[in-house]
């Protein structure tokens, strides 16, 4: 079966403190990986897409990463606007169907 | 500006009664989807749609219907079949050609059964 775990649930950094969120995935083929940023009441908000392993993707203090079986997204040097639920996602080849984790809750103190 | 519309932001909805989500998306996406997120849980998928005139069912359909008779619309009808509907409903869209893969979201709409 099809599943998409990320770890931890729950995540609390002080600002400037780095640290990564881990996507485990076990599918029969993989399209491509996402992930997205979620502010409480609102709809996820695209960040990356990854292919392939080795790849990597950066935008301003995240940076994604994959391998075969699982993907990172590090946080560097994060601040208290990045405090948000961040949510992994992957489409299985032949399909239009995505799956989602449940998420990692992400504070930042000041 | 290209995106996706929900509404409303906020429904309420008597026991027995069936109410309609509305989505609409001018992002020229072949595909569209609806997912319900409940705390604590992941996004789960109710219906998505592939072209026009033509829908799956996702892993929970049971309890509600949806219509695809326009590109730019897809909306989802939560019956009084579904026994616990109070949750956070979410529409995408994405491509089904070329290059990009990722879905975009709409704002969503909260359900609440009084």
């Amino acid at each position: 079966e099809d599943q998409v775990t990320q770890s931890p649930e729950a995540l609390r950094l002080q600002e400037g403190e780095s640290s990564s969120l881990n996507c485990s995935y076990t599918v029969s083929g993989l399209r491509g990986l996402f992930w997205y940023r979620q502010d409480p009441g609102k709809g996820p908000e695209f960040l990356f897409t990854l292919y392939s392993a080795g790849e990597e993707k950066e935008k301003e203090r995240l940076k994604a990463t994959l391998t075969k079986k699982e993907s990172f997204l590090h946080i560097t040097a994060p601040k208290p606007e990045d405090s948000a639920t961040y949510l992994c996602a992957v489409r299985t080849s032949g399909t239009y169907k995505y799956i989602f984790g449940t998420g990692t809750r992400l504070k930042v103190l000041a | 500006d290209g995106g996706i519309t929900q509404s409303p932001k906020y429904l309420f909805r008597k026991e027995g009664q069936n109410v309609t989500l509305s989505c609409e998306q001018n992002l020229n996406h072949d595909a569209m989807y609806w997912y319900r997120q409940d705390p604590g849980q992941g996004l789960r998928l109710i219906y998505y749609s592939q072209i026009v005139n033509d829908f799956q069912k996702g892993d929970i359909a049971e309890g509600y219907s949806v219509s695809r008779e326009k590109k730019e619309s897809f909306p989802l009808t939560v019956t009084s079949a579904q026994k616990n509907p109070t949750a956070f409903y979410l529409c995408a869209s994405s491509p089904s050609g070329g290059s990009k893969d990722e879905q975009f979201f709409g704002p969503g709409t909260r359900l609440t059964v009084l």
